[in-house]
């Protein structure tokens, strides 16, 4: 099993729509979780991280669901420019190793006019 | 704007031959890293440096992969001899804390 699972999709939605993205995660011991977006031939950028209580950023919410171990995205009022796949990255905490980040495959995002 | 610079941004070479991928960090990040992505897995870390120092190279094909950082302002990347399968798109990242900020990647295609 992958540490970090994420559906591929694509995700085909129209402009306006409100879009959700799950990922789920394997080690119990993750302290630190975020959302990276790629778009198409480019690096990731980190978009947001991903807060216990639920963070907010304009349009985009992220959640974490420790019991769970999964963490949500949603994006509200989806524009054009927000096409491109987005990575769920986790952060492991065994080893003190502060910038070890685990990266999904990431969730394919296309919306159309 | 600071930004981590990659060099070359793309790389054709034939298999057998050496590969040497140059990285400049953002000036006062600690640590650096080198990641592969392709489409079958993803985004895969290779090898990084905290304060110049290896840390981890866990992710790397030891026998023909290796790393340095020969000051801190360089950190490269060596395939020695490449293969086809060494076919993919390699970013290095440098950091400070938990964001790491990429380099706009070396796709390197090997025949």
């Amino acid at each position: 099993r992958k540490e970090v699972e994420q559906d591929p999709g694509p995700f085909n939605v129209p402009e306006g729509a409100t879009v959700a993205f799950n990922c789920t995660y394997s080690n119990s011991a993750s302290q630190s979780f975020f959302w990276y977006r790629q778009d198409c031939r480019k690096e990731p950028k980190l978009l947001m991280s991903v807060y216990s209580s639920g963070n907010e950023d304009g349009r985009f919410t992220a959640q974490l669901n420790r019991a769970s171990q999964y963490i949500s995205l949603l994006i509200r009022d989806s524009k054009l420019s927000d096409s491109a796949t987005y990575l769920c990255v986790v952060r492991r905490g065994a080893g003190g190793s502060q910038g070890n980040l685990i990266f999904g495959k990431g969730t394919k995002l296309s919306v159309k006019p | 704007d600071a930004r981590v610079t990659q060099t070359p941004r793309h790389k054709v070479t034939e298999m057998g031959q050496e590969v040497t991928m140059r990285c400049q960090p953002i000036l006062g990040h600690n640590t650096v890293f080198w990641y592969r992505q392709t489409m079958m897995q993803g985004l895969e870390l290779l090898a990084y440096f905290r304060n110049r120092a290896p840390l981890d190279d866990s992710g790397m094909p030891k026998d023909r992969f290796s790393a340095e950082m020969p000051d801190a302002t360089l950190a490269t990347l060596k395939i020695q001899p490449s293969e086809p399968r060494d076919s993919a798109v390699y970013f290095c990242a440098s950091g400070q804390n938990y964001e790491q900020y990429f380099g706009p990647g070396t796709r390197l295609t090997v025949t």
